[in-house]
C-alpha cells in the first residue's frame, strides 16, 4: 500500500531565504507526482506536477525534482515571500491503483516571517 | 488550467437531515470525478470515485448508502450526505480528470465545501 510522508510537518522561515520541503513515497511505481498549495479553510492549488519519466519541473520560483527509485521528491523555494505561507501537499498516483487517484502527504505547513 | 466548481461553499445543517454537494467542471468533460474528505489538520483522504454513466466505488470504510454519488453528466458530480450526524462535518473536495484511462492526466480541484451538523 502507498504511503507518501512528508517531511518536516511545519517550517517557519525569515522572508528571502530558499527552502525546500521534501516527499517520500513507498512505491515507486507512480505515473505522476504532483506538488499543491493549499490556504486555510480552502481548496487546492496545483502547484507542478510531475511525469514518472521526468526528472524535474519548474514554476517561477518553484522547482520540484523526482527520484522515483528512491521513492523522494523536493520542492524548492527560491526567496520565500509571506505570501508563500501556506500548507504544501504531495500526492503521487499509483500504477496499482484503478482509477488512478491521487494519495496524499500529510502536507508540510509553511510560514514565511516578514 | 481547467476549472472545477463545487456548490455551496459551506453549509449548515442539522443532524438527520440531508446535504448535496455540487462538483462541476466549467470548461472541459470530466470522465473521472473524486470525492476527497478532510478533517482538520489532516490530509485528504478520497471517499470515492465516479465515471461518468456508471456507479462510484467507493474506497473501504467509506459507507455508499449514507454518501451517494451520482455523475449523470460529463460536466456535473454530486454527493448527497443522507442522514448527516455531526461526525460527518468535514471539508469535503471534489477533483476531475478528463481523459478517461489515462491517469498521467492532471486532475483539478475544486475549491471545496464546508459541512458542518449540528
Amino acid at each position: 500500500k502507498q504511503e507518501v510522508t512528508q517531511i518536516p510537518a511545519a517550517l517557519s522561515v525569515p522572508e528571502g531565504e530558499n527552502l525546500v520541503l521534501n516527499c517520500s513515497f513507498t512505491d515507486s511505481a507512480i505515473y505522476n507526482l504532483q506538488w499543491f498549495r493549499q490556504d486555510p479553510g480552502k481548496g487546492l492549488t496545483s502547484l507542478l506536477l510531475i511525469q514518472s519519466s521526468q526528472r524535474e519541473q519548474t514554476s517561477g520560483r518553484l522547482n520540484a525534482s523526482l527520484d522515483k527509485s528512491s521513492g523522494r521528491s523536493t520542492l524548492y523555494i527560491a526567496a520565500s515571500q509571506p505570501g508563500d505561507s501556506a500548507t504544501y501537499l504531495c500526492a503521487v498516483v499509483n500504477y496499482g491503483g484503478s482509477q488512478g487517484n491521487l494519495i496524499f502527504g500529510k502536507g508540510t505547513k509553511l510560514s514565511v516571517k516578514p | 488550467g481547467a476549472v472545477v466548481s463545487q456548490h455551496p461553499s459551506w453549509v449548515i445543517c442539522k443532524s438527520g437531515t440531508s446535504v448535496k454537494i455540487e462538483c462541476r467542471s466549467l470548461d472541459f468533460q470530466a470522465t473521472t470525478m473524486f470525492w476527497y474528505r478532510q478533517f482538520p489538520k489532516q490530509s485528504l483522504m478520497l471517499m470515492a470515485t465516479s465515471n461518468e454513466g456508471s456507479k462510484a466505488t467507493y474506497e473501504q470504510g467509506v459507507e455508499k448508502d449514507k454518501f451517494l454519488i451520482n455523475h449523470a453528466s460529463l460536466t456535473l458530480s454530486t454527493l448527497t450526505v443522507t442522514s448527516a450526524h455531526p461526525e460527518d462535518s468535514s471539508f469535503y473536495i471534489c477533483s476531475a480528470r478528463g481523459l478517461a484511462g489515462d491517469f498521467r492526466y492532471e486532475q483539478y480541484f475544486g475549491p471545496g465545501t464546508r459541512l458542518t451538523v449540528t
